[in-house]
């Protein structure tokens, strides 16, 4: 079985700084899809950014990057030029490419992000 | 447009009644979700569905029942209630193939008191 883990519970970072976040994950799979998402307070479910494994260029989507390490089984989220818009728990994600979705997501615990103004 | 919605968005009941949740979504997804936030945020899959197979987390109690009615419903029934059962259930769909992303209703935040 895949799993999914987010070693940080909880980031801060200043207003218009740069902030990692981390995401490790174990797979039998050579072909998958991550993903991060974003929760703020609302608690809607909001898509960040995806990547599909058999891409090596890693996913960008504005001032969110990832650096996706495959060999590592790794997929970090980079945030440039944080805002205060951006503080929300952040969880990554994992699906099997094979089965077309039967399986559904396996989530990481998520990391709740604090942008300090 | 709302994508996926689900009714009602807070939902307090007494133990050992009946309750569902419902979704909907307009997305022409052929894929559908159940999940569960417990209060530590985890996020675990409950269920998911499509027209042609229903396949159930095994740690699911057998009083969570899912029913769709057709491919743009999935609704959630649980009977019974318990304390335990206090939760936020997300709504979510998917086109299998195509970009794997799941698109997620706002969330039913279940309290049994």
């Amino acid at each position: 079985a895949q799993t999914v883990t987010q070693s940080q519970p909880e980031m801060s970072v200043q207003e218009a700084e740069t902030v990692t976040l981390s995401c490790t994950y174990d797979t039998s799979e050579s072909d998958y899809y991550l993903f991060w998402y974003k929760q703020p307070p609302s608690r809607q479910m909001i898509l960040v950014i995806r990547q599909e494994a058999y891409k090596q260029q890693n996913a960008t989507e504005n001032r969110f990057s990832v650096n996706f390490q495959k060999a590592a089984k790794s997929f970090s989220l980079k945030i440039s030029d944080s805002q205060l818009g951006d503080a929300a728990m952040y969880f990554c994600a994992y699906r099997r490419r094979s089965g077309g979705g039967a399986d559904g997501l396996t989530f990481g615990k998520g990391t709740h992000l604090i942008i300090q103004p | 447009d709302t994508a996926v919605s689900q009714t009602p968005k807070y939902l307090v009941t007494q133990m050992g009644n009946d309750k569902s949740i419902k979704c909907e979504q307009n997305l022409g997804h052929d894929t559908m979700y159940w999940y569960k936030q417990d209060s530590k945020k985890f996020l675990k899959i409950m269920f998911s569905y499509n027209n042609k197979e229903l396949i159930i987390n095994e740690t699911v109690p057998n009083r969570f029942s899912p029913k769709s009615p057709d491919k743009a419903h999935l609704n959630l029934h649980i009977n019974s209630l318990e304390l335990g059962d206090s939760a936020v259930y997300f709504c979510a769909s998917s086109q299998a193939g195509g970009h794997a992303e799941a698109f997620f209703g706002q969330g039913t935040r279940l309290t049994v008191v």
